[in-house]
């Protein structure tokens, strides 16, 4: 059973960048076919999703945050990772790390997620 | 863009059934969108009930059931228990690697 567990720094400074990394365990990030994703939720709000590295190693991004995003596997570590540059107040959330099988495309395994609070 | 809409809230009696659903600004949501259901309680990750339309993740109660009716993906919760009171969330796939959730509805079981 895949288990994810997401860390970071909780607090960011206006303008920098926020980066996170998801843990995999029970499976390896590089095998099957799966969507290695990141998805976040500010406080009393809804699910957004950010984008995802395939296992094939294709990356996609919601729109909306395309410009800032970047999405990264490092296959050594078993670590999927997070970079969202100039944040602002508007990026404090949970931020969760979750995959998606294709075929079925549900996120079918998620991390307990990160609270990343934007401030100075 | 696509805006997934679901209903900001509703209201079940214990016992009772309801119907939560999920469509799209524009357009019809059908079995080619994959639609997902999570129910997410306060401080917790979401957890999944449904992925494609009907199936139900394992370990999920049998009073849980999705569907497609009309134009909209559907959640029904047949015999609603105090512990369905939740957030739910649907999700579509759009195609080329990309999703949109809905905003989640809040379901209240009194």
């Amino acid at each position: 059973q895949v288990q994810l567990q997401e860390s970071g720094p909780g607090l960011v400074k206006p303008s920098q960048t926020l980066s996170l990394t998801c843990t995999v365990s029970g499976g390896s990030i590089n095998s099957g076919n799966y969507y290695w994703s990141w998805i976040r939720q500010p406080a009393g709000k809804g699910l957004e999703w950010i984008g995802h590295k395939y296992t094939s190693g294709s990356t996609n991004y919601n729109p909306s945050l395309k410009s800032r995003v970047t999405i990264s596997v490092d296959t050594s570590k078993n670590h999927l990772s997070l970079k969202l540059s100039s944040v602002t107040a508007a990026d404090t959330a949970v931020y969760y790390c979750a995959t998606a099988s294709y075929g079925d495309y549900a996120f079918d395994y998620w991390g307990q997620g990160t609270l990343v609070t934007v401030s100075s | 863009q696509t805006v997934v809409t679901q209903e900001p809230s509703f209201s079940v009696s214990p016992g009772g059934t309801v119907t939560l659903t999920c469509g799209l600004s524009s357009g019809s949501v059908s079995i080619s969108y994959y639609p997902s259901w999570y129910q997410q309680t306060p401080g917790q990750a979401p957890r999944t009930l449904i992925y494609s339309t009907n199936t139900r993740s394992s370990g999920v109660p049998d009073r849980f059931s999705g569907s497609i009716l009309g134009n909209k993906a559907a959640l029904t919760i047949t015999g609603a228990q105090a512990d369905d009171e939740s957030d739910y969330y649907c999700v579509l796939y759009m195609g080329s690697g990309l999703w949109v959730f809905g905003g989640g509805t809040k379901l209240t079981v009194l």
